[in-house]
C-alpha cells in the first residue's frame, strides 16, 4: 500500500526559504521507473506542476520557478525534500507530493493529502 | 512556459453525456501522453485516466477520453450528481528539458 505525507511549515515570511519533506511507504525510490513529484494548488485555483525526481536522480523543473527549486531524495529514509528560496505570498498554496511510475506510464496515481502553506509577514 | 487550455467550466443534467477539451500544442499533448484528474473540493486529486484513454481499476467506465494531434477530451456518461468535481488534464511537455504541465481545470456542474 502506498502512502506520501507531507509535512513542513504552515506558515513562512517573505523571502524566506520554505522546505517540504514527503515522506513515503510501500515503495522505494531507488526501484527502477520510479519518480516523486510535488505540486501546488493557489486557493480556488489550478493545479501546478513544480517539480519531479525519479529513481536514478533525474531531475526536472518548473520553468518558471527552476531558478528557486531544488527537489532532493534520501531513499534511505524514504523521504523526497522540496526546498523553495525567496518565498513570496503568491506562493500561498496547498502543496501535494505524489508518486509516479513506469507502471501506468508515470501518471500521478498516489497523492498525498497536501499541506497548506501561507506566506504572511 | 506551455500552457494547457480546457474551459472553466461545463454543464449538464444526470444521464447526460459531457465532454470536457484540453487544448495543448506540438510539444505536449502532440508527442505525449494525456492524463485526467478530477478533484473534489478540499480533497487532494484523483487519476481517472492514463495513457491518453486507459482508466485505472476503479473508474466507471462511464468516465472516457479520446486525442486527437495536440487536444485532447474527455467523456463522462450517464452523468450524475456525484460527478460534480474539478477536471484537469496533464501532459509532458518536451521543451526546456521537459517538465509536466497541468490544464487550467474545469468546474463541472451537474444541475
Amino acid at each position: 500500500q502506498i502512502t506520501l505525507k507531507e509535512s513542513g511549515p504552515t506558515l513562512v515570511k517573505p523571502t524566506q526559504t520554505l522546505t517540504l519533506t514527503c515522506t513515503f511507504s510501500g515503495f522505494s525510490l531507488s526501484t527502477s521507473e520510479v519518480g516523486v513529484a510535488w505540486v501546488r494548488q493557489p486557493p480556488g485555483r489550478a493545479l501546478e506542476w513544480l517539480a519531479l525526481i525519479y529513481w536514478d536522480d533525474d531531475r526536472r523543473y518548473r520553468p518558471s520557478l527552476k531558478s528557486r527549486l531544488t527537489i532532493t531524495k534520501d531513499t534511505s529514509r524514504n523521504q523526497v525534500v522540496l526546498t523553495m528560496t525567496n518565498m513570496d505570498p503568491v506562493d500561498t498554496a496547498t502543496y501535494y507530493c505524489v508518486h509516479t511510475d513506469g507502471n501506468l506510464d508515470w501518471a500521478f496515481d498516489y497523492w498525498g493529502q497536501g499541506t497548506l502553506v501561507t506566506v504572511s509577514s | 512556459q506551455s500552457v494547457l487550455t480546457q474551459p472553466p467550466s461545463a454543464s449538464g443534467t444526470p444521464g447526460q453525456r459531457v465532454t470536457i477539451s484540453c487544448s495543448g500544442s506540438s510539444s505536449n499533448i502532440g508527442s505525449n501522453y494525456v492524463y485526467w484528474y478530477q478533484q473534489f473540493p478540499g480533497t487532494a486529486p484523483k487519476l481517472l485516466i492514463y495513457k491518453d484513454n486507459k482508466r485505472p481499476s476503479g473508474v466507471p467506465d462511464r468516465f472516457s477520453a479520446s486525442k486527437s494531434g495536440t487536444s485532447a477530451s474527455l467523456a463522462i456518461s450517464g452523468l450524475r450528481f456525484e460527478d460534480e468535481a474539478d477536471y484537469y488534464c496533464k501532459s509532458w511537455d518536451d521543451s526546456l528539458s521537459g517538465y509536466g504541465i497541468f490544464g487550467g481545470g474545469t468546474k463541472l456542474t451537474v444541475l
